[in-house]
This record gives structure tokens, C-alpha cells and sequence, in this order.
């Protein structure tokens, strides 16, 4: 059963349209993190919320933004996209505190910027 | 420095070999390790997890931790074609709420 779930699994929008990318998880995990990810690069975190804590990574654009609404859905919001945006975009969680534990990946969503 | 490095490959070997993927790191502050598989536009599989120096397996999969080294690696026994993907390790902080990616390795299998 997935764990981490991203929808849409594929995305395109125009260029300077705003976009949204959903995920949720049935972890319980407290910990959810957006990464970027593009073509044979290493996923590159833009910020990450621990339990309703945002944490925004210094060189993350002001272009995205995240809500948590509750424990167990995240958004990333694409305000203007730009072609330099088109990329994977990749969900995670981890329960953390005194120890922390692995992290869990959605099959993330494939952003097209036309 | 990077907080991880990794060799990004790529990496080609015959059906059966064994693979040595390997990463190494620079802050001792680092407690806990993981290798991830990600096949070509997918999103990264937990393989492996670790918190001790020494190894760890699972099936034909070992996970080997040098803290002193600072130095992980991952091995894969009778490697398959199915195993072709790139291989990432990530490794995080004590409390679990940051960790940091290897550029990842790309192996492939060949039959």
C-alpha cells in the first residue's frame, strides 16, 4: 500500500500559471519535506514542515510556497512557473524527535512548464 | 565542501557481479544512513537503514557504515538487470528532521 502519495503524478501547466502539487501521507510521520529533483541531479530540498514548523531552505525561490494543512497533507505552490522550474518534484516524510527515522519518498510529480 | 559525496558513475557491470557503491561524508554530526533506489522517473526506494557503525543486510543487499571514515557503503551481490537505477545515499542528523543526498550512482546490469 503506498504510504506517501503525490497527485498528480504528471503536471503540466503554462508558463506564469500558477500550480499546485498535492501529497499525503498514512504515515503519522511528523516530519514532510518537498524536494526538487532534475534530471540526473539529486533530489535538492526546498523546505520542509516539522509537525506545523515551516522551514524554508535560504536559496528555495520566493516562487514556491508550502502549506500544511493537517499531519497528513502537504502542498508545494508553483506561484508564476518558469521553464527552469520544469522538473520532479518529490514528497517525503520521516518521524523525528528524540531519534530520528528513515524517510519515505512519493513517486512524485512531473511538472512541464509550456 | 558538499555535506555528501558520491560518485555519480556510471557504473556498468555483468550479470552476477558484485557492486560497491560508496559515499563519504563530512560531519560527524551525522548519526544516521540511508541508500535509496530510484529507477528512471520514479521517486527514491528506501533500500536500507542504518544508525551503527558495522554492516547490514538484507537479501542479496549490505549496508556498511565506517563512522570513523566517515565512510558508507552499499553492496550488492549477484547484481540483476533489475537493479539498474541510480543509487543515492542520504544521511541525517540525530534528530531526524534534516538530512543530505549523494548525488547518486548509475548502474546498470548488463545481462
Amino acid at each position: 500500500d503506498a504510504m506517501v502519495i503525490q497527485n498528480p503524478r504528471y503536471q503540466v501547466t503554462q508558463f506564469g500559471k500558477p500550480v499546485t502539487l498535492s501529497c499525503s501521507q498514512t504515515l503519522n510521520h511528523n516530519v514532510m519535506y518537498w524536494y526538487q529533483q532534475k534530471s540526473s541531479q539529486a533530489p535538492k530540498l526546498l523546505f520542509h514542515y516539522y509537525d506545523k514548523d515551516f522551514n524554508n531552505e535560504a536559496d528555495t525561490p520566493d516562487n514556491f510556497q508550502s502549506r500544511r494543512p493537517n499531519t497528513s497533507f502537504c502542498f508545494l505552490d508553483i506561484r508564476s512557473p518558469g521553464l527552469g522550474d520544469a522538473a520532479m518534484y518529490l514528497c517525503a516524510t520521516s518521524r523525528a524527535g528524540t531519534w530520528g527515522t528513515e524517510a519515505f519518498f512519493g513517486q512524485g510529480t512531473r511538472l512541464t512548464v509550456v | 565542501q558538499k555535506e555528501v559525496e558520491q560518485d555519480p558513475g556510471p557504473l556498468s557491470v555483468p550479470e552476477g557481479a558484485i557492486v560497491s557503491l560508496n559515499c563519504t561524508y563530512s560531519n560527524s554530526a551525522f548519526q544516521y544512513f540511508m541508500w535509496y533506489r530510484q529507477y528512471s522517473r520514479k521517486g527514491p526506494e528506501l533500500l536500507m537503514y542504518t544508525y551503527s557503525s558495522g554492516n547490514k543486510e538484507d537479501g542479496r543487499f549490505t549496508a556498511q557504515v565506517d563512522k570513523s571514515s566517515k565512510y558508507i557503503s552499499l553492496f550488492i551481490r549477484d547484481s540483476q538487470p533489475s537493479d539498474s537505477a541510480t543509487y543515492l545515499c542520504a544521511i541525517g542528523v540525530e534528530t531526524g528532521n534534516q538530512f543530505y543526498f549523494g548525488t547518486g550512482t548509475s548502474l546498470t546490469v548488463i545481462p
